[in-house]
């Protein structure tokens, strides 16, 4: 089955700095890679995704890049906030997979004002 | 609109009892899935449900577990003797239909269900 890793498990930032998020996944037929930010007591919210048939996709201060042959993905985040500071998950899956997501374990993401 | 629901938002309870937990999901939605989250850890997936197909229980990591959905729509999560170890949030996800991996899940705010 696929397995997602995600390293480090914490980061900091000081505002107006940008941060990465690396995953790697195991599976070379993934081929969907969303991911999701959870703010403290809620869940999981969908911010950006991307298909294997695209290397780079953005969306306001964020972005998402993926390179295939290495297997791994990242979440890119510009002129970061304080809001933008909770855990985000990446996760992989490929199509007929009953949609059944693999998440990483998650990473928090602190920005100091 | 109304996202997905799930009640209770806590739940503590003995070692040994039973714990039933509630999500309704966003109307209209064919699939709905479970997962649990332990602290420091991703999410698990426990069990999927997919309109009048035979749900996934892939993940429910032992039989004192269960879920079942009614009508299509709400779904209860049965955890029977409960162990400490099933100390964690619970959290319930649905989406417009679980043939496409592009449909987003939309998840509620989860159960934190706490085992003394």
């Amino acid at each position: 089955g696929e397995n997602v890793e995600q390293h480090p498990s914490t980061l900091s930032v000081q505002e107006g700095d940008s941060a990465v998020i690396k995953c790697t996944y195991s599976d070379s037929a993934s081929n969907y890679f969303p991911w999701y930010k959870q703010e403290l007591g809620k869940g999981p919210q969908l911010i950006i995704d991307i298909r294997s048939n695209v290397g780079e996709k953005k969306d306001q201060r964020i972005a998402v890049t993926l390179n295939k042959t290495a297997k791994h993905f990242s979440l890119h985040i510009t002129e970061t906030q304080p809001e933008d500071s909770a855990v985000y998950f990446c996760a992989a899956t490929r199509t007929g997979a009953n949609s059944k997501l693999t998440f990483g374990k998650g990473i928090t993401l602190s920005v100091r004002p | 609109g109304a996202g997905v629901s799930q009640s209770p938002s806590n739940k503590v309870t003995e070692k040994g009892k039973d714990v039933e937990l509630r999500c309704d999901p966003i109307s209209g939605h064919t699939a709905l899935y479970w997962y649990r989250q332990s602290l420091g850890q991703g999410l698990e997936f426990l069990i999927y449900f997919q309109g009048n197909s035979a749900p996934d229980k892939s993940g429910l990591p032992s039989d004192r577990f269960s879920a079942e959905r009614t009508g299509g729509s709400v779904s209860t999560l049965t955890i029977q003797r409960t162990q400490q170890e099933d100390s964690a949030v619970y959290l319930c996800a649905s989406s417009l239909a679980g043939t496409s991996v592009y449909n987003e899940q939309f998840f509620g705010p989860g159960t934190r269900l706490t085992v003394l």
